[in-house]
């Protein structure tokens, strides 16, 4: 079956502009997570959708940053005025229900700031 | 200090070698432990679960140590496949899904 899927693969902006990371999670899963991966680092965490309960937002660096999810299932993250220390790979993920441990991710959104 | 701790490596191995990669977490809240494996230039996956007793997977034996705070992932019979980064992740009680990411052991098994 299909996966989770992002678009776009690939992001170069100049700074100062907004930019929209769109994320697919696979068909069904209620759990949808955003992080962040710059190079040669870990992930950080950015923001968790569950279900219809309030977003985890903990993880957002700033109010530039922001996300939302319609209908349960797309989400947007939407980056504004963007920096280049925004610079890094945008990865997506989802879960079922509350397997949390099994988080499917997508292939990423390699976002280059200029 | 980081929340969750691993050496970077990179750990450079013959083919057939047995590899140890430790983890050491800072929060004692931490309720739930996994490891991820990630290729280069794809996206994570999940590996393995972390359980109290220890638990097997085929060559992949993983540890916890909760007084110590700290999770191991021993490989035996190293295989060039194996060549990726490896995650350690922890999740913290009461705080849903919400995954923290260690910054990897980047393993290379050499021919």
């Amino acid at each position: 079956g299909a996966g989770v899927s992002q678009s776009p693969s690939n992001k170069v902006t100049e700074k100062g502009k907004d930019v929209e990371l769109r994320c697919d999670p696979i068909s069904g899963h209620t759990a949808l997570y955003w992080y962040r991966q710059s190079l040669g680092q870990g992930l950080e965490f950015l923001i968790y959708f569950q279900g219809n309960s309030a977003p985890d937002k903990s993880g957002l660096p700033s109010d530039r940053f922001s996300a939302e999810r319609t209908g349960g299932s797309v989400s947007t993250l939407t980056i504004q005025r963007t920096q280049q220390e925004d610079s890094a790979v945008y990865l997506c993920a989802s879960t079922l229900g509350g397997d949390i441990g099994t988080q499917y991710f997508g292939p990423g959104t390699r976002l280059l700031v200029l | 200090r980081k929340e969750v701790e691993q050496d970077p490596g990179p750990f450079n191995v013959p083919e057939g070698a047995t590899v140890a990669f430790n983890c050491t977490y800072s929060n004692s809240a931490s309720q739930s432990f996994f490891w991820y494996r990630q290729d280069c230039r794809k996206e994570p996956k999940l590996l393995m679960s972390v359980y109290s007793s220890g638990n097997e997977d085929g060559r992949f034996t993983a540890q916890l140590n909760r007084a110590s705070q700290y999770i191991s992932l021993l490989i035996r019979d190293s295989k060039l496949s194996d060549s990726a980064t490896y995650l350690c992740v922890v999740n913290l009680y009461n705080q849903g899904g919400k995954l923290i990411f260690g910054q990897g052991t980047e393993l290379s098994v050499k021919p």
